[in-house]
């Protein structure tokens, strides 16, 4: 199975820059995608990596470390509606098995004043 | 990028009967749905793999008799609960991958209450 850890909660401050950590344990791994979900709606696409490295695009940032298990979502210049849970979710296809993507339980970020 | 419709977005419904939800990809062809529930303070749990033309395949735990799954086109994939409980009230989400976005793309959410 895959085991997809990142902090519960986190609280930051407007204008501020935050990073959300995300580790995981997998086999046949092919990319990492990273979701922001209001309550009570559908969770919307931020990033996805599949190599090493930095992917940015505009204030949000997403790191993947392969060898390290190890992936972060950096927001920057925090606003107020960046308040959400933010999901950190693994594609793999085990040896013998199918693709899928399996989410973490989510980090839900309060971004105060 | 890429539209996945999801109706009913609510419904609520008696406990034992059956309620059908519907996933649509409105302008690309998704040979592939995915099938979440999220509880309440709680991640998407993957329930099963919606495949055009062939079987779903379902994750563990999870029931095949009572969570059908039916994917007969190219941009239609059904869930139904069937013999609802209580228990099956939960937020229910479909996904399909987005070649545009490179990503996947979430309907919107069907809120299940069963009374």
């Amino acid at each position: 199975g895959q085991n997809i850890d990142q902090p519960t909660e986190m609280t930051a401050t407007e204008g501020a820059i935050v990073q959300i950590n995300c580790t995981y344990q997998t086999s046949g791994f092919n990319g990492l995608f990273w979701y922001q979900q209001h309550a009570g709606e559908a969770p919307t696409f931020l990033s996805y990596n599949v190599l090493d490295g930095l992917e940015e695009k505009g204030r949000f940032s997403s790191f993947l470390s392969r060898s390290k298990g190890y992936s972060y979502l950096l927001l920057k210049e925090l606003q107020m509606k960046d308040s959400a849970s933010y999901l950190c979710a693994v594609r793999a296809r085990p040896s013998g098995g199918y693709q899928k993507v399996t989410f973490g339980t989510g980090t839900k970020l309060q971004v105060i004043p | 990028g890429a539209v996945v419709s999801q109706h009913p977005s609510r419904v609520i419904c008696k406990s034992g009967t059956s309620v059908k939800i519907e996933c649509r990809s409105l302008d690309f062809q998704a040979t592939t749905m995915f099938w979440y529930r999220q509880f309440p303070k709680q991640s998407l749990m993957l329930m099963a793999t919606s495949n055009e033309g062939s079987k779903a395949t379902y994750e563990q735990g999870v029931e095949k008799d009572k969570f059908l799954i039916n994917h007969a086109s190219l941009t239609l994939s059904t869930l139904t609960v069937t013999s609802a409980h209580p228990e099956d009230s939960s937020f229910y989400i479909c996904s399909a991958w987005d070649r545009g976005a490179y990503g996947y793309t979430f309907g919107s959410g069907t809120r299940l209450t069963v009374v």
